[in-house]
């Protein structure tokens, strides 16, 4: 099957620091690719839609200018967590969308702890 | 109110077991997807289905559209079954609404 990656998968940073998340999409092209957010037992939440060539659409209430995304290229997409703050501190899971099969493919997460 | 609820929300079964988790959507959806997700974090897209019924191995997703529901059957249940289970519900834009999710513990 369609196989996400996400790099890295665990990190820990200090307050104030950038943080950058790798989605790569493996053996497809992924036009479109999600950005998601999930703090402890809740439910994972979307934070912006990442379109390959074109600005990220970000959800109601998720800060453009924080979470910046950049999707260069058709299996590629960065999540930036600009100056971190220990309540950005979350488990971040990305997903493509196989524009062939219109099925989306998660990544295994990235978990920040911002201290 | 969840545009997505899931019950229950915890469950507990022996080995062996007949197991039912259960999806109801208040909005209008394009697919309604099935995820698992481990305790360490990764999920497994298990089912994205729109209609009627799909199996995969022991596991059985059921839709039923006009009454906005839809439940997901796990057969002859095993210790290793034993994780998150995540009911979505995509739009027709493909952005996804997660429940809250129905943590299974499946016991030797």
């Amino acid at each position: 099957g369609a196989v996400v990656s996400q790099h890295p998968s665990w990190v820990i940073c200090k307050s104030g620091t950038s943080v950058k998340i790798e989605c790569r999409s493996l053996d497809f092209q992924a036009t479109t690719m999600f950005w998601y957010r999930q703090f402890p037992k809740q439910s994972l939440m979307l934070m912006a839609t990442s379109n390959e060539g074109s600005k990220a659409t970000y959800e109601q209430g998720v800060e453009k200018d924080k979470f910046l995304i950049n999707h260069a290229s058709l299996t590629l997409s960065t999540l930036t967590v600009t100056s971190a703050h220990p309540e950005d501190s979350s488990f971040y899971i990305c997903s493509a969308l196989s524009s062939g099969k219109q099925t989306q493919y998660f990544g295994p997460g990235t978990r920040l702890l911002v201290l | 109110k969840n545009e997505v609820e899931q019950s229950p929300q915890n469950l507990t079964a022996q080995e062996g077991e007949f197991i039912t988790i259960n999806c109801s959507y208040s909005v209008g959806i394009s697919a309604l997807h099935w995820l698992q997700q481990h305790p360490g974090g990764g999920i497994v897209s298990l089912f994205m289905l729109s209609s009627g019924k799909k199996k995969h191995g022991r596991l059985i997703a059921t839709i039923n559209i006009q009454e906005k529901h839809s439940s997901l059957h796990i057969t002859a249940s095993h210790p290793r079954d034993s994780a998150v289970y995540i009911c979505a519900v995509g739009s027709s834009n493909y952005k996804l609404t997660f429940g809250k999710g129905t943590l299974l513990t499946v016991n030797p």
